[in-house]
């Protein structure tokens, strides 16, 4: 089984600073993490993924996260944060091997508010 | 080209009563997962298609929910009867490859229940 924990149902920042939106998982086989984003009235739209290599990863919009294997974290960042970066950020995973086989775990999701 | 399309968008029904969401994929797409967010909670897996066959349904919660993948194309996803606590938001996703890797989901149908 597989689970992913977002640690911040909500963060508020300002406009132009910095964020970091968190995310760690559990799995007992190998994992793809994801990052997907759910502007207003829209969608799921995927961010940025990591499958292997490097475990920087850089998504659209100027997002990057870091797959930290030793401490299962897949923790979203962003250097300078827009007014139209205002969603809801799901962390997922999905796995495959042990009978699993690619469904998407997702995170309860991450509010991110920038204000003015 | 055109991405993942649900229909409708916002369903509101009373309790007892029947819906189906449809969901059209991305052309060519072989594989096609339904996903529900309950309100509050995490958007959970409820199936996956491979073309026109189940390949996963692992996360149906009871016998009132129905899938059916017509030749391969557009899903649809019936709940009968319906109940309280089916109400939140309905995904659909599509993808080229089995591993879903490169997932696209639609908009989404929420569902209300009264």
């Amino acid at each position: 089984a597989q689970s992913v924990t977002q640690l911040d149902s909500q963060v508020p920042v300002f406009e132009e600073a910095p964020v970091e939106l968190r995310c760690n998982y559990s799995s007992s086989v190998s994992v793809y993490l994801f990052w997907y984003v759910q502007y207003p009235n829209q969608g799921l739209q995927l961010l940025l993924k990591y499958l292997s290599g490097s475990t920087l990863v850089k998504g659209i919009n100027g997002f990057e996260a870091e797959f930290n294997k030793s401490q299962t974290s897949f923790h979203l960042r962003k250097p300078s944060v827009h007014i139209s970066d205002t969603a809801e950020y799901f962390c997922a995973v999905s796995s495959w091997g042990g009978g699993s086989n690619y469904k998407l775990t997702f995170g309860k999701g991450t509010l991110l508010t920038v204000n003015p | 080209e055109a991405g993942v399309t649900q229909f409708p968008s916002h369903s509101v029904i009373e309790k007892g009563q029947t819906v189906t969401l449809r969901c059209d994929p991305i052309s060519g797409h072989d594989n096609l997962y339904w996903y529900r967010r309950v309100m509050g909670k995490e958007i959970k897996f409820l199936l996956h298609f491979v073309k026109e066959s189940k390949q996963d349904e692992s996360g149906m919660p009871n016998n009132r929910f129905l899938a059916e993948r017509t030749g391969g194309t557009y899903s649809t996803l019936k709940v009968q009867p319906a109940e309280l606590e089916d109400s939140g938001v309905y995904f659909c996703a599509s993808s080229q490859d089995l591993t879903g890797v490169e997932a696209f989901f639609g908009q989404g149908t929420r569902l209300t229940v009264v």
